[in-house]
């Protein structure tokens, strides 16, 4: 079975540093990554998805990931954050076109 | 991007009532959805995968009587909490695949709704 490791339960960062929040999974087959955050009464949003290709994915707002396949990682980053990037942002991974697999979520709180 | 619709957003409600929310595809059609179900603090946990035209798939653990999924159409599918107690209380989300143009399907999800059983 598929699960997903976010390490950081929570993380508090001053607006302008940079941001690395981990993912680990564990399936030896084929996957597809997402990372998706949920804003303060918001729904999830998509921030960036990997399927094949590159393994540096960019995706909204500045947010990035890395795929290793090696250290079966997807850690996204930003280099500079904002204090509205202040949100839970969930690692999740699928194969195909299976159910998603969602880590625990890492609270992300920026502040002034 | 796709949209998902949820209704109701809120609903608190007594114990023993039964509860429908809807999810709704507003931009494309899903033959299946997926309803998962958040607690505080915690991670969305999959409650069951619907399947338009047929009965719905549920996760190890999820009681198929408790939590009534139809999935009649295209673009909507509903979850009924039948004879709710306070322990149903959450956050049930549902999520809808739309194809992208990378030939896969990206999971778009619907607002969430909260249920308060009293």
């Amino acid at each position: 079975a598929q699960s997903v490791s976010q390490h950081n339960h929570h993380v508090i960062l001053s607006e302008a540093a940079s941001l690395e929040l981990g993912c680990n999974y564990s399936y030896g087959g084929t996957v597809n990554l997402f990372w998706y955050v949920q804003y303060p009464g918001q729904h999830l949003q998509l921030l960036l998805k990997y399927f094949s290709g590159d393994p540096l994915v960019k995706g909204i707002k500045g947010f990035e990931a890395e795929f290793i396949k090696s250290k079966f990682s997807f850690n996204l980053r930003k280099p500079s954050v904002q204090w509205s990037d202040t949100a839970e942002y969930f690692c999740a991974v699928n194969s195909g076109n299976t159910p998603l697999v969602f880590g625990k979520g890492t609270r992300l709180s920026v502040i002034a | 991007g796709a949209v998902v619709s949820q209704h109701p957003s809120w609903v608190i409600c007594k114990s023993g009532t039964s509860v429908k929310i809807e999810c709704r595809s507003l931009d494309f059609q899903a033959t299946t959805m997926f309803w998962y179900r958040q607690f505080p603090k915690q991670s969305l946990m999959l409650m069951a995968t619907s399947n338009e035209g047929s009965k719905a798939t549920y996760e190890q653990g999820v009681e198929k009587d408790k939590f009534l999924i139809n999935h009649a159409s295209l673009t909507l599918s509903t979850l009924t909490v039948t004879s709710a107690h306070p322990e149903d209380s959450s956050f049930y989300i549902c999520s809808a695949p739309n194809w992208g143009t990378e030939y896969q399907e990206t999971q778009y999800f619907g607002p969430g709704t909260r249920l308060l059983v009293l």
